[in-house]
């Protein structure tokens, strides 16, 4: 399957800062990049969806000017949790497919980053 | 009410055993049906992909979606250590495209 990276991997930061994690598709390019957050034994939610060239769209109850997201080209997508607090402590990760039409297409997910804000 | 229910567990299996793993949900208008198996600390993989209703086979697991009963099903035979994993359930409908609503997950340990 394709391969999608995520970096850092873990990043600890002090609350007030911004910290940024990078999602790249190695080996295919990535119409379309989903950002999930994951909470221990809960299910991954789905933060917001972006598509290359535009802005993303977030889900109901997601602080767009908090998490920033970022689509410039097709293989690269950045999530900036800006002004963190010890309450964005989670595991985030990212998700990409080259599909556009078919629904249910396969969805490649990156290895997940754990921030911890202390 | 979650759209999307799934058992955490852990379930605990010996080697060898069948696992049997499934989720419920409560949106008829899902109609693509996945399991992911997640290691710890890491990215979910894609195991099984099921449209609609019936059964799929692939190896050691077989899937089963009943779209009267809104349950689907995932089996594992012959389980390894190596199985020892979480396994998620998710679904999308047609028109979301490439929304997956998830499940919790369900820790599974297989032991030697």
């Amino acid at each position: 399957g394709a391969v999608v990276s995520q970096h850092p991997s873990r990043v600890i930061c002090k609350s007030g800062t911004s910290v940024k994690i990078e999602c790249r598709s190695l080996d295919f390019q990535a119409t379309t990049m989903f950002w999930y957050r994951q909470f221990p034994k809960q299910s991954l939610m789905l933060m917001a969806t972006s598509n290359e060239g535009s802005k993303a769209t977030y889900e109901q109850g997601v602080e767009k000017d908090k998490f920033l997201i970022n689509h410039a080209s097709l293989t690269l997508s950045t999530l900036t949790v800006t002004s963190a607090h010890p309450e964005d402590s989670s595991f985030y990760i990212c998700s990409a497919t080259s599909g556009r039409e078919n629904t249910g297409s396969e969805q490649f997910f990156g290895p997940g980053t754990r921030l911890t804000v202390l | 009410q979650k759209e999307v229910e799934q058992d955490p567990g852990p379930l605990s299996v010996p080697e060898g055993a069948i696992v049997s793993l499934n989720c419920t949900y409560s949106n008829s208008a899902f109609q693509y049906f996945m399991w992911y198996r997640q290691y710890s600390r890491k990215g979910p993989e894609l195991l099984m992909y099921t449209y609609s209703s019936g059964n799929k086979e692939d190896g050691r697991f077989t899937a089963q979606v009943d779209k009267s009963s809104k349950y689907i099903s995932l089996f594992i035979r012959d389980s390894q250590p190596s199985d020892s994993a979480t396994y998620l359930c998710a679904m999308t409908p047609t028109d979301s495209w490439g929304k997956l609503q998830f499940g919790a997950g369900t820790q599974v340990v297989v032991t030697p």
